[in-house]
Formats: C-alpha cells, structure tokens, sequence
C-alpha cells in the first residue's frame, strides 16, 4: 500500500468548513484512499472513499487531485462532535482487506 | 443501524490467565478481523477470517489464536495472557475489499 503524510494535528472553528489534507505521491492506479476517524476511546468509524472523482455522502466529502498524488477531506460544518483523529489510507483493491492506519491528524474543533 | 458488538469494554486479567474476546457482527459481513491498538504503533492487524472456519495469520500473531464458528461471530483468544498484550483491541468486518470497515467499540485489555 502507498505511504500517506497527513499533518499531525489541525484545530477548525466550530460551525466552519474543516479541510483535512493528504499527500499520497506515490499511489498506483489501482489504490483507493479511504478516510476513517477515531474519537477517543471508541473504534475507528469509516467515513468515505474514492478513486479518481470526488465523493460526498451524508458525513462529508473527498476531493482527489487530478494526479490523485493527494486528497482533501471535507467536513463542510465542523462540531464538537468531529473532534477525532482522521485517518488517511491508500489500499489496492486486492490487498486481502488488510487495513493499515498511520500517525492520522488530530482534529480539534473549537467553539 | 449496523453493528459490531465486543463483549467487554474494559477487562482486566492476570498474567497466565486464557483470554477470550468476543464479537458479533449483525451484517451477515463474510470478512472479520482483530487489531490491537497501541500508542505510536497505530492499528496492526492480528488475524482476520474470510468465512466460517477459515482464519489467516495478520502482522503479529504470535500469542493469538481466533476461532469462526458461526459466520457472525469471531473471537480472539490470548492463551496465557501476558503484560505486553495490554492493549485497546478492535474487532472490525466488511463484505468486500471495495467496502469500508466498521469497527466494534473496543476492549480496553489490562494483563497485570
């Protein structure tokens, strides 16, 4: 699986767009990036993912660079609530449904 | 709304003891898996099942074993607990490789 950098912490003010962002450089074309999130002391909840065109459901959406060498989570009306480690992960679609989870951002919504 | 459930939020266990972690998914999901989660060390994967009775050895086994009886439920087994085995543990499944994960709510294991 590619190696993601994603920055180790991001504060957003509640009510505002949180924008987290990844760098993927060396994704290959088969490998999809998935966001998760962890709140503290609970398990990690999926959020979204994609291949090459961006995505949104009801959580949030995923912008993919046309190079797909990173990508932007938006969490488009930040609350309390989506205080959370983020998590970024690049997978190939045959990669035994092993997932992996690096260091991830520490978002910190503030009132 | 779908679910994996752990058994345990918190448990706390002696060193020697046999360790028994349960969880059950509602999603009729074929794929399960065991992490552990440690500070700095992020998420390793201990052993995941594709199907009942079937089980393959993840990133750090040793110490493990799991049990697939039944398709929904999938258990970690710590055969003589020891102190490095202290750990959040996270049961997790999902019915394909295109599909996210869910994951249950954790146990916090303490071995003391």
């Amino acid at each position: 699986d590619a190696k993601t950098t994603q920055p180790p912490s991001m504060d957003c003010a509640e009510g505002r767009a949180a924008n987290l962002p990844c760098n993927h450089s060396t994704i290959s074309g088969n490998e999809y990036v998935y966001w998760y999130r962890q709140i503290h002391s609970q398990g990690p909840q999926y959020i979204i993912h994609g291949l090459k065109n961006n995505e949104t459901n009801e959580m949030a959406s995923l912008i993919i660079t046309e190079d797909r060498k990173s990508s932007t989570l938006i969490l488009p009306h930040a609350t309390l609530r989506d205080t959370a480690v983020y998590y970024c992960i690049v997978r190939v679609r045959d990669a035994g449904n092993m997932l992996t989870f690096g260091g991830g951002t520490r978002l910190m919504v503030k009132p | 709304d779908v679910k994996v459930t752990q058994s345990s939020r918190y448990l706390v266990k002696r060193t020697g003891e046999k360790v028994f972690l349960e969880c059950v998914q509602d999603m009729d999901h074929e794929n399960m898996f065991w992490y552990r989660q440690d500070p700095g060390l992020g998420l390793r994967l201990i052993y995941f099942s594709y199907d009942v009775k079937m089980k393959e050895k993840g990133d750090i086994p040793e110490g493990y074993s799991v049990s697939r009886e039944k398709k929904e439920r999938f258990s970690l087994i710590l055969e003589s607990a020891s102190t490095n085995q202290t750990s959040m543990y996270l049961c997790a499944s999902n019915s394909g490789e295109l599909y996210g994960y869910t994951f249950g709510s954790g146990t916090r294991l303490t071995v003391v």
